[in-house]
């Protein structure tokens, strides 16, 4: 079965410090990727994706992630990061034929909490 | 608001009882998805479907869990003869289209077995 590993489990940041948060996934065929974030007290909500094409993909917020066949993972960053960008952050991967293409496996998700 | 809705946003019960939460998905979208997630945990997927029929169920979906989606429309998914072990959020989400696609998360259902 595949699997999405997030290695940081709490990050703790000040405002205007750059992020990245890890993933790794386990599968060897095509995959398609996506972070997805959770606010306090809302639902989640679609970060970026990526599918194909250029690897470098940017999403909402300022936020970016780059794609890495090699190392067969998908690390989210963020240059500056923001108070309002407390919150958890889930990667997930979708991988597989035919019908598994449906499922979204997820990591553990990271807790980023920003001080101001 | 358009997104997609679950019912009820919480549910406490006692062990030994069924219970059933509904999904609304958003408007036109063919294919629904149900997530378990449980504490410090992401969710993990249990079952979708492709308008009415249930393509994929994980081995998490026991047999005293069922779900059904009758029109393609809103789908259930009922716990029979809960068990503390069950107690977890619910996520529901939908997604356009037959390959793969972004999914569109609810804001889930809460489930508290006593």
């Amino acid at each position: 079965a595949q699997s999405v590993s997030q290695h940081n489990h709490h990050v703790i940041l000040s405002e205007a410090a750059s992020l990245e948060l890890g993933c790794n996934y386990s599968y060897g065929g095509t995959v398609n990727l996506f972070w997805y974030v959770q606010y306090p007290g809302q639902h989640l909500q679609l970060l970026l994706k990526y599918f194909s094409g250029d690897p470098l993909v940017k999403g909402i917020k300022g936020f970016e992630a780059e794609f890495i066949k090699s190392k067969f993972s998908f690390n989210l960053r963020k240059p500056s990061v923001q108070w309002s960008d407390t919150a958890e952050y889930f990667c997930a991967v979708n991988a597989g034929r035919g019908s598994t293409l449906g499922r979204l496996y997820f990591g553990r998700g990271t807790q980023l909490t920003v001080w101001p | 608001d358009t997104g997609v809705s679950q019912n009820p946003r919480h549910k406490i019960t006692k062990r030994g009882q069924n219970v059933t939460f509904r999904c609304d998905p958003i408007s036109e979208h063919n294919r629904l998805y149900w997530y378990r997630q449980t504490l410090g945990q992401g969710p993990e997927f249990l079952t979708y479907f492709q308008n009415e029929a249930q393509l994929e169920k994980s081995r998490l979906l026991s047999d005293r869990f069922s779900a059904e989606r009758p029109k393609g429309s809103f789908s259930t998914l009922e716990i029979q003869r809960t068990e503390q072990g069950d107690s977890a959020m619910y996520l529901c989400a939908s997604s356009l289209g037959s390959r793969v696609k972004t999914q569109y998360f609810g804001p889930g259902t809460r489930l508290l077995v006593l």
